[in-house]
Parts: structure tokens; C-alpha cells; sequence
């Protein structure tokens, strides 16, 4: 069984521009979220998707938005770029729900 | 509010020596407790959850709910021990994960 897959690995961008992230959830998964990974913080909830509606959303502001695709895909769009935004976005999925997550490698995301 | 709290930043152990990683929640409902582990360079993936009374690799978690706390316990650290270790709480219902911050585990030889 393929695992979480999450594209890209490494992104540089720049203060200002926008991204998005792709997670590709284990077959069967229905429930896709997100974490910002950082050094000082740890894992922080980003979002949940279950079915394509978002579940639960984290305290990110709202330029941290998502979406899910009626394969269960989902993808994660984070717009005006901060310095601070610099993190490793992971994306885990999940056959019933948030808990017992399984990772994907995450995107390595570093904005200069 | 859920919240998870790993006191340590970071454990250094010799080889052979037990090991164990703190880790306590604060929730007023029914938790469900996860260890988490992330060896240099691969995924975070799951070690064990409290459900189960597993042991993987030689670790093992009791959930004390009278002191709060979810303590991973090793009685022989071994080299391929060295990782980030996090905590996780859950539950039964549909609330994402809530992370401690993590506690970095170094086994000297």
C-alpha cells in the first residue's frame, strides 16, 4: 500500500507570492490534514478535510486555506508569503478521522 | 482546551541505560494518547498508542489518567533510538491531533 505522498518536496519562494502543496492520502483515506512544522513549535494543526468539506481549521490566518478532491486529494494554498511561513508543511491522512494519522515526508517549504 | 506537554527539549542517554520521555495533557474528556517518533531524515510515523498496550521496539507507554501522563519507557536505549519524539493527543471524535513539541532523544555509545 502506497503511502502519503506529498509533492513538492523543496519549494523557495519569495516574500509575497503565493504556494500550493499537494497530498496524495493512502488509498481509502478519507481524512487528509495539515501541519506546519517548526523548530520553536512543534506540529501545529493547519486543517482537516473529510469527503471535501473542512472539518476542523487550526488558528492560521486566513491567508492558510485547503482543499480536498473527490479522490481525497487535497492541496494547500498559502498566499502573500511571510518570512515566518518558512516551515515543513506535513500532510497526514487518516481512515476515520484526525486521530492515528499516518505522515507524508512533508514539503519543505523556505521563503526568502 | 487540549493541550500536550513535553517538559524536555532534549534527553541524552548512554547506551544501555533506560530511557524514559515525558509527556502530559490536559483534556477533560476521554483521551486517546499516541507516541509519535521522527528518525533523521524520514517521515514522522506512529510508535505506539495507548489503546493497543503495545510494546514496538522495546518501548512502551502506560496512560496514568490520575497524573495525566503518557511517559514512554525504554529499560535499554539503543543507538537507533536517536529521534524527535512527540506526544499526541486525540480522541474519539473527530478533533485533530494535538502535539507536544517534542523531545529530542540522544543515545551515546
Amino acid at each position: 500500500k502506497a503511502g502519503v505522498t506529498q509533492t513538492p518536496r523543496y519549494l523557495i519562494k519569495t516574500r509575497g507570492q503565493q504556494v500550493t502543496l499537494s497530498c496524495s492520502p493512502i488509498s481509502g483515506h478519507r481524512s487528509v490534514s495539515w501541519y506546519q512544522q517548526t523548530p520553536g513549535q512543534g506540529l501545529q494543526f493547519l486543517f482537516e478535510y473529510f469527503s471535501e468539506t473542512q472539518r476542523n481549521k487550526g488558528n492560521f490566518p486566513g491567508r492558510f486555506s485547503g482543499r480536498q478532491f473527490s479522490n481525497s486529494r487535497s492541496e494547500m494554498n498559502v498566499s502573500t508569503l511571510e518570512l515566518g511561513d518558512s516551515a515543513l508543511y506535513l500532510c497526514a491522512s487518516s481512515s476515520r478521522g484526525p486521530s492515528e494519522a499516518f505522515f507524508g515526508q512533508g514539503t519543505r517549504l523556505t521563503v526568502v | 482546551a487540549q493541550r500536550v506537554t513535553q517538559p524536555e527539549k532534549l534527553l541524552s542517554v548512554f547506551k544501555g541505560a533506560p530511557v524514559e520521555l515525558k509527556c502530559n495533557y490536559s483534556y477533560s474528556g476521554s483521551p486517546e494518547l499516541f507516541w509519535y517518533v521522527q528518525y533523521s531524515r524520514q517521515r514522522l510515523q506512529l510508535l505506539l498508542r495507548h489503546i493497543s498496550r503495545e510494546s514496538i521496539k522495546g518501548f512502551t507507554a502506560d496512560l496514568n489518567k490520575g497524573e495525566t501522563s503518557f511517559h514512554l519507557k525504554k529499560p535499554f536505549a539503543q543507538e537507533e533510538d536517536s529521534a524527535m519524539y512527540y506526544c499526541a493527543l486525540g480522541n474519539s471524535g473527530n478533533t485533530p491531533l494535538v502535539f507536544g513539541k517534542g523531545t529530542r532523544l540522544s543515545v551515546i555509545a
